[in-house]
């Protein structure tokens, strides 16, 4: 069963603490991207990875950190130094990153700040 | 700067009726345009992509058409159904600039009622 899968569904966070997001796909696909959706704003591009061990920031990189180490993974660090982490986060992959190329996404997970 | 806006942001229809999302974008220079679906804290789901060169896509009850000259998409539903509520988002590739990023608009939130 091919897709996108977001762990954990619902992840808390306390005030300094760093918190990561999982990202996997089994759809082979090259390009992965971490979007912030958040109420009344559009989607926004945090990170994306066109290719193993590569990645570029998107519009709001700030506060966040990425990983590519693997074809299939591509976690997300939501570190102490993003002051408004509260949103929901998306996960999305594409079979390479030409403009062509639709983008699948995965279930979300949303962060909350205790 | 490219600009998506999508028009009604709210819409409610008694069920079986035809109905018309419609989306603009201020830079005609695009690779394509995608409509997507977001049910209530879940990820997207991708419903049709139109490539610049297209006019029109369609994939059972639903029909997206692209008018690239005067910035403009409309995502035609038919016979609406319950399960057809949802949040309908769409977004474009601009050729200018970064083409690794979408710009998406603010979504058509529909609710069709029994």
């Amino acid at each position: 069963d091919g897709g996108i899968t977001q762990s954990p569904k619902y992840l808390f966070r306390k005030e300094g603490q760093n918190v990561t997001l999982s990202c996997e796909q089994n759809l082979n696909h090259d390009a992965m991207y971490w979007y912030r959706q958040d109420p009344g704003q559009g989607l926004r591009l945090i990170y994306y990875s066109q290719i193993v061990n590569d990645f570029q920031k998107g519009d709001i990189a700030e506060g966040y950190s990425v990983s590519r180490e693997k074809k299939e993974s591509f976690p997300l660090t939501v570190t102490s130094a993003q002051k408004n982490p509260t949103a929901f986060y998306l996960c999305a992959s594409s079979m390479a990153a030409t403009p062509q190329e639709t983008q699948y996404f995965g279930p979300g997970t949303r962060l909350l700040v205790l | 700067k490219q600009e998506v806006t999508q028009i009604p942001a709210a819409l409610s229809v008694p069920e079986g009726e035809n109905l018309v999302l419609n989306c603009s974008f201020t830079d005609s220079a695009i690779y394509n345009l995608q409509w997507f679906r977001q049910d209530p804290g879940k990820g997207l789901t991708s419903l049709l992509l139109i490539q610049s060169s297209q006019r029109e896509q369609t994939s059972g009850r639903l029909n997206a058409s692209l008018d690239k000259s005067s910035g403009r998409s409309t995502l035609y539903i038919a016979a609406s159904q319950p399960g057809d509520s949802a949040t309908y988002l769409c977004a474009v590739r601009p050729r200018a600039g970064n083409n690794r990023k979408l710009i998406w608009g603010l979504g058509t939130s529909l609710a069709v009622n029994p």
